[in-house]
């Protein structure tokens, strides 16, 4: 079955330092993977996805993240952190064919970012 | 904006009452998902639905169930709450008609349910 899995649920950065979150998928088959962010109080918004068409993917806030089949990981970077980065990051998959698309989510990161 | 509702937004009840917990988009979105988040825990998908009367389960649907009579309303309701189903429910529909798989899901802000 396709799943992620994020290492690491907590993660402390100071301002200014790289932001590296991680994630892994198990997959049998080429895999759709997303990242999410969920700020405090608030639903999720979509960071990022990868649909196969190329390695790097930029998203919205100067994040990244690049497909590594070889290592299977999906891993979340970005150069220099801000304060208003901190929240909680979660990563998912795609699972299913058409009628039965949904999106299986890995237990989330929440990084903190300290003047 | 996708323009999805969640209701109610807060809500604490007693265990063994029922619960239905409303999600309203006004975008005539054909797939609709509810998802629970617990610590440590993440994101579980509860129950989603393709279309008016097709609903499937996800990873954690016992205690719930759902219906979508129209495109616009997706009710999760919970016949006898427990304390276990104390949780912050999200819905959420996903945009777009491109390849399965590659489409984007948009989240309500969530309704947060205490179980007493």
């Amino acid at each position: 079955a396709q799943s992620v899995t994020q290492l690491g649920s907590h993660v402390s950065v100071s301002e200014g330092a790289l932001v590296l979150l991680r994630c892994n998928y198990s997959s049998s088959v080429p895999p759709y993977l997303f990242w999410y962010v969920q700020y405090p109080n608030q639903g999720l918004q979509l960071l990022l996805k990868y649909t196969s068409a190329a390695t790097l993917v930029k998203g919205i806030n100067g994040f990244e993240a690049e497909f590594k089949k070889s290592e299977t990981s999906f891993h979340l970077t970005k150069p220099s952190a801000h304060m208003s980065d901190a929240a909680e990051y979660f990563c998912a998959v795609s699972v299913g064919s058409y009628n039965t698309d949904k999106l299986i989510f890995g237990t989330g990161t929440r990084l903190q970012v300290f003047p | 904006d996708a323009g999805i509702t969640q209701s109610p937004r807060h809500k604490v009840t007693e265990t063994g009452t029922p619960v239905t917990l409303r999600c309203h988009q006004t975008e005539n979105h054909r797939y609709m998902y509810w998802y629970r988040q617990d610590p440590g825990h993440g994101l579980r998908l509860i129950h989603y639905s393709y279309g008016v009367k097709d609903t499937d389960k996800g990873e954690v649907s016992d205690g719930y169930s759902v219906s979508r009579s129209k495109t616009e309303d997706f009710l999760l309701t919970l016949e006898s709450a427990t304390s276990s189903q104390t949780s912050v429910y999200f819905c959420a529909i996903k945009q777009g008609t491109g390849t399965a798989g590659a489409n984007v899901l948009t989240f309500g802000a969530g309704s947060r349910l205490t179980v007493l």
